[in-house]
């Protein structure tokens, strides 16, 4: 069974621009989450988006949303971008209460 | 959100037994209590849960107090592999929104 794949691994992107970050779940997973981690901040929780509709949201400012699409691959974006916004974004897919991460997308903002 | 609290960090030498504790005094009678770990460049991973009785998998056996105000995560034999940051989290049944706190940095030494 296929893993969680976000893309890509690794971004630059220079402040001001808008980035959009994808991952595809678990086949059969209908839930998608969305962590931020950062050294300072650690692991925190964007949104979490269940059979297209945002179910759960983090506390981020509105330059952060997302979207399902109806086979249950997600999108983040990210609008604006600031130096503060670099970091790891984590997606994870969910069944039963058990989370499955992906590898992560790494952003840096310059 | 209900909160735990772990050791900031701790030390084992291979092959021995660890276990890792956490504390969870305002857990409701919903919450699950689950235990993931993330190592190095990677997304956490599951490791296991449970709800009142203890557990037992291929990874890890998880130790709930009967009071289930505190529980300890238990590596059989620590090997190099286990060195992660090891992260302690209450769920409903429901299992979104994960709260990561800073989790325990297992250093395990040959």
């Amino acid at each position: 069974k296929a893993g969680v794949t976000q893309t890509p691994r690794y971004l630059i992107k220079t402040r001001g621009q808008q980035v959009t970050l994808s991952c595809s779940p678990i086949s059969g997973h209908r839930s998608v989450s969305w962590y931020q981690q950062t050294p300072g901040q650690g692991l925190q929780f964007l949104f979490e988006y269940f059979s297209e509709t945002q179910r759960n949201k983090g506390n981020f400012p509105g330059r952060f949303s997302g979207r399902q699409f109806s086979n249950s691959r997600s999108e983040m974006n990210v609008s604006t971008l600031e130096l503060g916004d670099s970091a790891l974004y984590l997606c994870a897919s969910s069944s039963q209460g058990k989370h499955t991460f992906g590898s992560g997308t790494r952003l840096t903002v310059v | 959100d209900a909160k735990t609290t772990q050791p900031n960090s701790m030390e084992s030498n291979e092959e021995e037994p660890v276990h890792l504790p956490c504390n969870h005094s305002t857990i409701s009678g919903t919450d699950y209590i689950h235990w993931y770990r993330q190592l190095p460049s990677q997304g956490p991973e599951y490791v296991i849960h449970g709800l009142t009785s203890n557990v037992n998998n291929r990874m890890a056996s998880l130790a709930i107090a009967e009071d289930r105000k505190s529980s300890t995560l238990i590596l059989h034999r620590a090997t190099l592999r286990d060195a992660a940051v090891y992260y302690c989290i209450l769920l409903d049944n429901y299992g979104q929104n994960f709260v990561f706190g800073p989790g325990t940095r297992l250093s395990v030494l040959p």
